[in-house]
């Protein structure tokens, strides 16, 4: 298994457009997360999902920032419009039930000019 | 409303010598309580769980329950060591973790 897979690894835009990240969580894994990483906060748990269906999107920052997961094994999380404020590395993760594990994609780094 | 609490965001330690990473945490309940790790240019990585009471590369940590407290500490720290380390929490029956805001440790030659 490839682990968790993210796209893209790196992403530079400007403000005002959209972006859109990808992840596919390993299989077999029915929850899948996605956080923010950054400097000044750490690791931040923006939203997650149970069998696809998002269970708590309280960390999600504001309305420009929406995430679906259409199926078990496709998610995407999108920003628009961006603003240069949400640059940061953004992470996928995906739950083994089995043992309690986060498994951790290898980020998608987003810089907002 | 739970709460990880790393009070140190940059630790630098001579090789050879104790090295102690904290982790303070806020819970009414019973957590389930994670180091996770990540090397230079690798992912996010368990580096072991409280309920395994288990030494993974020398590296060691106790939940005290009277202090919140989850310290993670290694006797003799090694150039390979040096890493950003995350303390996580997982309150009871949920799924998702908790992440403090991160130790980047520095292991000195």
């Amino acid at each position: 298994d490839a682990g968790v897979i993210q796209s893209p690894r790196h992403e530079v835009t400007e403000m005002g457009q959209e972006v859109t990240l990808r992840c596919k969580p390993i299989s077999g894994h029915n929850s899948l997360f996605w956080y923010r990483q950054t400097m000044m906060r750490g690791l931040e748990l923006l939203i997650y999902f149970n069998n696809n269906v998002p269970i708590d999107d309280s960390g999600m920052p504001e309305d420009r920032f929406s995430a679906k997961m259409p199926n078990a094994s496709f998610s995407t999380l999108k920003i628009q419009p961006s603003e240069p404020r949400d640059s940061a590395v953004y992470f996928c993760a995906s739950l083994s039930r089995n043992t309690g594990e986060l498994f951790f994609g290898e980020g998608s780094r987003l810089t907002v000019l | 409303a739970q709460r990880v609490t790393q009070p140190e965001k940059l630790l630098s330690v001579f090789k050879g010598a104790p090295v102690e990473l904290k982790c303070n945490y806020s819970y009414s309940g019973s957590p389930e309580l994670f180091w996770y790790v990540q090397y230079s240019r690798q992912r996010l990585q368990l580096l072991l769980r409280h309920i395994s009471r288990e030494s993974i590369k020398g590296f060691t940590a106790d939940l005290n329950k009277g202090e919140t407290s989850f310290h993670l500490k290694k006797p003799f720290a090694q150039e390979e060591d040096s890493a950003m380390y995350y303390c996580a929490l997982r309150g009871t029956g949920a799924n998702n973790l908790f992440f403090g805001t991160g130790t980047r440790l520095t292991v000195i030659p």
